[in-house]
């Protein structure tokens, strides 16, 4: 079993819909990010957070500490959100991050006009 | 502020050759990080250097594969002999040492023939 999972692997939404990508992983973590992966390789940082919630323009990140468990929220999606989202864990070590992550396989967006 | 650069962005290769690939970090990140990523997967941690210092290197590193950061700024990753399933995306990524987020650079696609 992986040590972050993702659901869905896939998600096809129509231009406007609310869209929830979910996040469980089952290791100690200092951190989660979720990180946005274009076709071609680049990938972006979106949040970085270790409790509660967070918002940048259209996007929300939360997560329940407890439960393991983080989501991604986009409101009013749009084509342009078309995109590979990842959820990645900063594991927790005695003394401290050691800063590398741990990735889920992410989750393939696409946003139809 | 340029960004985290990698070179080459692509390399083919036959198999059984050495390849080297190249990351700049941003100026003035002591953290950085080696993944790999084949496709369809999420990315998987190789490396970390904390300045100069290879601090950490993950079991998926053999023997064939070598990195280097020789003056805490530029890092190498250099692969010997390399096989079929060396092929993969390669990310190099930095963070300064006050955060866990990290700064990804575009990657350098390698494909071993």
């Amino acid at each position: 079993k992986n040590e972050v999972e993702q659901s869905p692997q896939n998600l096809t939404a129509q231009e406007g819909e609310f869209i929830t990508i979910n996040c469980s992983y089952s290791v100690g973590i200092s951190a989660l990010h979720w990180l946005q992966q274009h076709p071609g390789g680049g990938i972006v940082s979106l949040f970085m957070l270790s409790s509660g919630k967070k918002k940048h323009g259209r996007l929300i990140a939360t997560i329940n500490i407890q439960e393991k468990h983080s989501s991604l929220h986009i409101t009013a999606s749009h084509p342009r959100d078309s995109a590979v989202y990842i959820c990645a864990v900063s594991p927790y070590f005695y003394g401290g991050s050691q800063g590398n992550l741990i990735f889920g396989k992410g989750t393939k967006l696409s946003v139809k006009p | 502020d340029t960004g985290v650069s990698q070179d080459p962005r692509h390399k083919i290769t036959k198999r059984g050759q050495n390849v080297t690939f190249r990351c700049d970090p941003i100026s003035e990140h002591n953290r950085l990080y080696w993944y790999r990523q084949t496709l369809g997967q999420g990315p998987e941690f190789l490396t970390y250097f904390q300045n100069e210092a290879q601090l950490e290197k993950s079991r998926l590193l053999s023997d064939r594969f070598s990195a280097e950061r020789p003056k805490g700024s530029f890092s190498t990753l250099e692969i010997q002999r390399t096989e079929q399933g060396d092929s993969a995306m390669y990310l190099c990524a930095s963070s300064p040492s006050y955060t866990d987020t990290q700064y990804f650079g575009p990657g350098t696609r390698l494909t071993v023939l």
